[in-house]
C-alpha cells in the first residue's frame, strides 16, 4: 500500500528563519511527488518532482527529490507570516490516477 | 488564471438525504477527481474520472457514491443517502495529461 510520512507534524519558527520540511514515501512504480500549501481550504500546488537531484525553485521556496532514499524536502528561506500554512506532500504511482497524501506539516511563522 | 470552481461552499443536510456536490474543472483538463478531508485528518482519494468513465476509485467510494459529467463543463459527486461520517470537506481536482492536479476551494458537507 502506498504511504507518505511527513515530518515534523508541527513547526513554529520566527519570521526570517529558514525551514526544512521532510517527506518520505513508499509507492509502487513511482511517477511523481507533489507539494501543496493548504491555508484555509484548498491545497494550492507548489511543485511537482519526477527526477532525483533536480532542484525546483520558486522564489523563497525550493524542493528536491531523492528517489534512491525515497524522500523529498521542501525548503523555505527568509520565512514570512504569510508562509504559515499546512504543507502537504503527495505521491502518484505510474498508471495510478490518484494522489496519496501525507498528514501534512503545520508551519507557524511568528512575527 | 484558470481555476477549479466548486459549489456550494457549504452544505448542511439531514442524515439519509441525497446531496450533489458540483465542480467545474479547468477547461482543457482531461482528468477529474474527488477527494475528501475529514476535519483534522489526511486528504483522501475518492475517485478519478477520465474519458467519461471512472478510472480508479477507493474503498471509501462505495455504492452510495456516484460521479457524473452531465455536460461539457460540470463534474458532480452524488451521495445517495448521507451518513454522519460523510461530514467532511470535499475537494474536486483536475489535471492535464501527466500534469499536477489543481484543487477547488472545497465544499464543506455537514450531515446532521
Amino acid at each position: 500500500e502506498d504511504k507518505v510520512v511527513q515530518s515534523p507534524l508541527s513547526l513554529v519558527v520566527h519570521e526570517g528563519d529558514t525551514v526544512t520540511l521532510n517527506c518520505s514515501y513508499e509507492v509502487t512504480n513511482f511517477r511523481s511527488l507533489l507539494w501543496y500549501k493548504q491555508e484555509k481550504k484548498a491545497p494550492t500546488f507548489l511543485f511537482m518532482l519526477t527526477s532525483s537531484g533536480i532542484e525546483k525553485k520558486s522564489g523563497r521556496l525550493s524542493s528536491i527529490l531523492d528517489k534512491k532514499e525515497l524522500f523529498s524536502i521542501l525548503n523555505i528561506t527568509a520565512t514570512q507570516t504569510g508562509d504559515s500554512a499546512i504543507y502537504l506532500c503527495a505521491v502518484e504511482g505510474e498508471g495510478a490516477q490518484k494522489l496519496v497524501f501525507g498528514q501534512g506539516t503545520r508551519l507557524t511563522i511568528n512575527p | 488564471e484558470p481555476e477549479v470552481t466548486q459549489t456550494p461552499s457549504h452544505q448542511v443536510t439531514q442524515m439519509g438525504q441525497e446531496v450533489i456536490l458540483r465542480c467545474v474543472p479547468i477547461s482543457n483538463h482531461l482528468y477529474f477527481y474527488w477527494y475528501r478531508q475529514i476535519l483534522g485528518q489526511k486528504v483522501e482519494f475518492l475517485v478519478s474520472f477520465y474519458n467519461n468513465e471512472i478510472s480508479e476509485k477507493s474503498e471509501i467510494f462505495d455504492d452510495q457514491f456516484s460521479v457524473e459529467r452531465p455536460d461539457g463543463s460540470n463534474f458532480t459527486l452524488k451521495i445517495r443517502s448521507t451518513k454522519l461520517e460523510d461530514s467532511a470537506m470535499y475537494f474536486c481536482a483536475s489535471s492535464g495529461d501527466r500534469g499536477p492536479a489543481f484543487f477547488g476551494q472545497g465544499t464543506r458537507l455537514t450531515v446532521v
